[in-house]
């Protein structure tokens, strides 16, 4: 079956550390979100993408990079990771154009100390 | 860009009786209002969503209403039950794009 997925599910790193979050979707979906969750804000839009070699920035980039080379997988990055960015993160994904409902992966907790 | 105010924060309903949630997006030109149910612990999910051109849309226990023209959607559960106790999430979608804007979130709780 067709799916989403992110890896890892959990992660702790120190402050100042790069960090790599990975998603891999198997929809061959156009559109790619990645947000993160933490009590009182909702889902918050870091970045997202609508095509390979397409990305764009959300309401709260800062601190965060990807990258989409091919369709199914859109890797998020934190360059040097601060505590302010211990949350859930979670990617999604949906077909294009139009739209359409955003289905979302499992969630990676991520512990920043 | 699209910004949605959802309210309550909290909601706690016996079981049986109803429970409402409210939103208000500010784009005019936002078309597409989906709703996502969170269970501790799990992904959101989409539990039902309603489209510019509709005004109201039911599945089952759960509805959806829209008022364009105040520019607010509510979700309406009837017959609460234990497992519709989750985290739900109201969403506007930017116009002429395919991002969402959320809102912060209500936790439902049904008491039995």
């Amino acid at each position: 079956d067709a799916e989403i997925t992110q890896s890892p599910r959990h992660k702790i790193t120190e402050t100042g550390r790069q960090v790599t979050l990975a998603c891999h979707q198997t929809w061959n979906h156009n559109n790619m979100f990645w947000y993160r969750q933490d009590l009182g804000h909702g889902l918050r839009l870091i970045h997202y993408s609508y095509g390979v070699q397409d990305t764009n920035k959300g309401e709260v980039s800062d601190g965060y990079s990807v990258s989409r080379s091919n369709t199914e997988d859109l890797p998020l990055t934190l360059e040097s990771a601060a505590s302010s960015q211990t949350s859930v993160y979670f990617c999604a994904s949906s077909p294009g154009p139009g739209p359409y409902e955003q289905y979302f992966g499992p969630g990676t907790r991520l512990t920043v100390t | 860009g699209e910004n949605v105010e959802q309210h309550p924060s909290t909601l706690s309903v016996q079981e049986g009786d109803s429970a409402v949630i409210k939103c208000t997006y500010s784009d005019s030109a936002s078309n597409y209002f989906p709703w996502y149910k969170q269970e501790l612990g799990k992904r959101p999910q989409l539990i039902i969503d309603i489209r510019s051109n509709v005004g109201e849309k039911k599945d089952q226990r759960i509805a959806v209403t829209l008022n364009k023209t105040a520019k607010h959607f509510s979700l309406h559960i009837t017959e609460t039950q234990p497992e519709d106790s989750a985290v739900y999430f109201c969403a506007a979608q930017y116009s002429n794009d395919y991002k969402l804007s959320f809102g912060a979130g209500t936790t439902v709780t049904v008491r039995a």
